[in-house]
């Protein structure tokens, strides 16, 4: 059972390139959550989907775009690369809206922008 | 959701209990208590949560005020594998599920 799965692990980027962080779960959950943690920092909240057909913004949204693919995945897209987006992301899933579950961590994709 | 307070740093000597507090004094009735942790920057890791009555699990327990205005996080016999940020969230049952964190306390057990 491989849990939240994120791809690529690593990425450098130049500023201005675009790329798309993937994010697949094999739980079955309903609600899917970009998360970004920049260094000595907690986790903000980027963009949630309670389920799927639906996204919304979290905490810190600017300069990102999501899609909620099918039940399974998730994905994060940066348009246009900036240094302020180092950080190390982590997508979560979990049982979701109403219900006092937990929700499970991916091993994170460590970005730099350059 | 409701705001919680936590301190920066603990230190714990290894085998002894580790006391994680947590203030959470404008929690609402239907809002979960919930910790998580985070080792060398991997992905936190779930370790228990509570509506109002205490709870244990094979990781810690949980000790939640009356008032529900606080609450403590144990590990019971804290081992150098614990060391980590401790993460005390507050969420209600209407929100996507969400979790916001705050900036947690980093544990540091000692030998």
């Amino acid at each position: 059972n491989a849990g939240v799965t994120q791809t690529p692990k690593f990425q450098v980027l130049k500023t201005g390139q675009s790329m798309t962080l993937q994010c697949a779960q094999d739980m079955n959950h309903n609600s899917m959550y970009w998360y970004r943690q920049d260094p000595g920092m907690g986790l903000r909240l980027i963009y949630y989907s309670a389920s799927e057909g639906t996204t919304d913004k979290g905490e810190v949204p600017n300069g990102y775009n999501v899609s909620r693919l099918n039940k399974r995945e998730f994905s994060l897209r940066l348009e246009s690369a900036a240094p302020s987006q180092t950080s190390v992301y982590f997508c979560a899933s979990g049982l979701g809206s109403g219900l006092n579950t937990e929700a499970f961590f991916g091993q994170g994709t460590r970005l730099t922008v350059v | 959701d409701a705001k919680t307070t936590q301190p920066p740093s603990m230190d714990c000597a290894e085998g002894r209990a580790a006391n994680l507090p947590c203030n959470h004094s404008t929690i609402s009735g239907n809002e979960y208590v919930y910790w998580y942790r985070q080792i060398h920057s991997q992905g936190p890791q779930y370790i228990i949560h509570g509506l109002k009555n205490n709870e244990t699990n094979e990781m810690a327990s949980l000790i939640i005020t009356e008032d529900r205005k606080s609450s403590t996080l144990i590990l019971p016999h804290a081992t150098l594998r614990d060391t980590a940020v401790y993460y005390c969230i507050v969420r209600g049952p209407n929100q996507g599920g969400k979790l916001i964190f705050g900036q947690g306390t980093e544990l540091s057990v000692k030998p």
